[in-house]
């Protein structure tokens, strides 16, 4: 069974990088047919599509995000990252790796999520 | 900037029959903007309801069914359980672009 896993810090200062890992188990971040995202959700908010790859090496972003977000990936570890630049208050949430298949385009999988803080 | 919309909140009564519609600042919504539900409960990921406008996964119980209606993406609830109580929101794709709605916070009372 496909599971995903975030980790990283949970408290970020202002102005700093936000960083972020996927560690993905029952399945392979090599495997054709599937792309693989980071979405967010602020506190008591909806969710924010941030961006989302495919072993491929397509990567999209959010445009009211792009100039901040890098996403990668790490086939031989299995697990994919996220990097957002220079946060604010306003990329506090509770950030979410999920799986999607190009076949349904459905997010069938997600991680449990890990909120990240952003506070002096 | 496109923007999606859903009804804040709805509320019904056990047993009987929601619609949430889910619409799209820049029009009409059809098929190809292959229309998704989920539904998230307080301090859980969302869960993938329906895909593809119409398409339920395995898991998805039978009384959830996803439409287009009048312009709009629609999911449906029938025969509505109390655990059904959840935020529900729609994800609409525009060609690379994902957007969510805002999501609709639906109380079965």
């Amino acid at each position: 069974q496909l599971q995903l896993q975030e980790s990283g810090p949970g408290l970020v200062k202002p102005s700093e990088t936000l960083s972020l890992t996927c560690t993905v188990s029952g399945g392979s971040l090599s495997s054709s047919g599937y792309y693989w995202a980071w979405i967010r959700q602020p506190p008591g908010q909806g969710l924010e599509w941030i961006g989302t790859f495919n072993y491929g090496g397509n990567t999209y972003y959010n445009p009211s995000l792009k100039r901040r977000v890098t996403i990668s990936v790490d086939t031989s570890k299995n697990h994919f990252s996220l990097n957002l630049r220079s946060v604010s208050a306003g990329d506090t949430a509770t950030y979410y790796c999920a799986r999607r298949a190009r076949s349904t385009g459905s997010y069938a999988f997600w991680g449990q999520g890990t909120l990240v803080t952003v506070s002096s | 900037q496109t923007v999606v919309t859903q009804e804040p909140s709805l509320t019904v009564s056990p047993g009987g029959t929601v619609t949430l519609t889910c619409a799209s600042s820049t029009g009409a919504v059809t098929s190809d903007y292959s229309p998704n539900w989920f539904q998230q409960k307080p301090g859980q990921a969302p869960r993938a309801l329906i895909y593809a406008t119409t398409k339920r996964h395995s898991w998805t119980p039978a009384r959830f069914s996803g439409s287009l209606l009048g312009g709009k993406a629609a999911l449906t609830l029938s025969g509505v359980q109390p655990e059904d109580e959840a935020e529900y929101y729609c994800l609409l794709y525009f060609d690379i672009l994902q957007v969510f709605g805002g999501g609709t916070k639906l109380t079965v009372l």
